[in-house]
C-alpha cells in the first residue's frame, strides 16, 4: 500500500464543535484528495489540492475547509460539525489528476 | 467536474455467474478508471483506460471504453466470493477524480 495515513481513524463529536482529520503521505505526490462516503452516494469529493498551498471546492464542500502547508500533509476541518456530516472520509493521493489514485484507511466520523 | 451514473447500483448473483457494471457519462472523457472497494476497505485502483474502444484483461476481468469515450462497463466472468465488494468507475480529469456511485456486488456460495 502506498504512505498514506489518516488520523485519527475513529471519531466522535457533538454538534457544533470543530473537528480536523488529517492526512500524511510519504509518496511526495502533488495531488491530494479529501472524500465522503455514505450510502448510495459513492464518493464524493470534498476539496482537494494540487500543490503546496493550492486548493479548490469540490461537489460537497459546504461546511469543509482544507489547509495545505506542505506536500505531505493535507487537513480537512469541519468549521462546526453537524448530523449531516457524519460520513466515513477518506483522503487520496495521486502524481497527477488523470493517473491512479491511492487511498487512506478511511477515518470514520460520528457527529451527534 | 465530470459526471459518471453507474448503475446498476446492487447485484446479487450465484457464484460462477457473470457480473457487469456499467458506468455513463453525457460528456467524452478524458479517461476512465475502475476501483474496487471490499466491505469496511478502501477503494483499490484496478485499470485505467484511455483510448477509444480500448478493451483490457485482467484474468476474470474484462473492462472496456466506448468508442465515444462516453461509457464504460466491468464485466467480471464466473463470479467467485473473492469479487464480493463495491466496484467503482472514476473519471478523471487535469485536477479532480470524479466518482460514480458503485456497484455492491454481493455473490452467494
Amino acid at each position: 500500500d502506498a504512505g498514506i495515513t489518516q488520523s485519527p481513524r475513529h471519531k466522535v463529536t457533538e454538534t457544533g464543535t470543530p473537528v480536523t482529520l488529517r492526512c500524511h503521505q510519504t509518496e511526495n505526490h502533488r495531488y491530494m484528495y479529501w472524500y465522503r462516503q455514505d450510502p448510495g452516494h459513492g464518493l464524493r469529493l470534498i476539496h482537494y489540492s494540487y500543490g503546496v498551498k493550492d486548493t479548490d471546492k469540490g461537489e460537497v464542500s459546504d461546511g469543509y475547509s482544507v489547509s495545505r502547508s506542505k506536500t505531505e500533509d493535507f487537513l480537512l476541518t469541519l468549521e462546526s460539525a453537524t448530523s449531516s456530516q457524519t460520513s466515513v472520509y477518506f483522503c487520496a493521493i495521486s502524481f497527477t489528476g488523470e493517473t491512479e489514485a491511492f487511498f487512506g484507511q478511511g477515518t470514520r466520523l460520528t457527529v451527534v | 467536474g465530470q459526471q459518471v451514473m453507474q448503475i446498476p447500483q446492487y447485484q446479487h448473483v450465484q457464484e460462477g455467474e457473470d457480473f457487469t457494471t456499467y458506468c455513463n457519462s453525457s460528456t467524452t472523457l478524458s479517461n476512465i478508471q475502475w476501483y474496487k472497494q471490499r466491505p469496511g476497505g478502501h477503494p483499490v485502483f484496478l485499470i485505467q483506460l484511455v483510448k477509444s474502444g480500448e478493451v483490457k484483461k485482467q484474468k476474470r476481468l474484462t473492462f472496456q471504453f466506448g468508442e465515444a469515450k462516453k461509457n464504460s462497463s466491468l464485466h467480471i466472468t464466473a463470479t467467485q466470493t473473492t469479487d464480493v465488494g463495491t466496484y467503482f468507475c472514476a473519471a478523471g480529469s487535469a485536477r479532480q477524480l470524479t466518482f460514480g456511485s458503485g456497484t455492491q456486488l454481493t455473490v452467494l456460495p
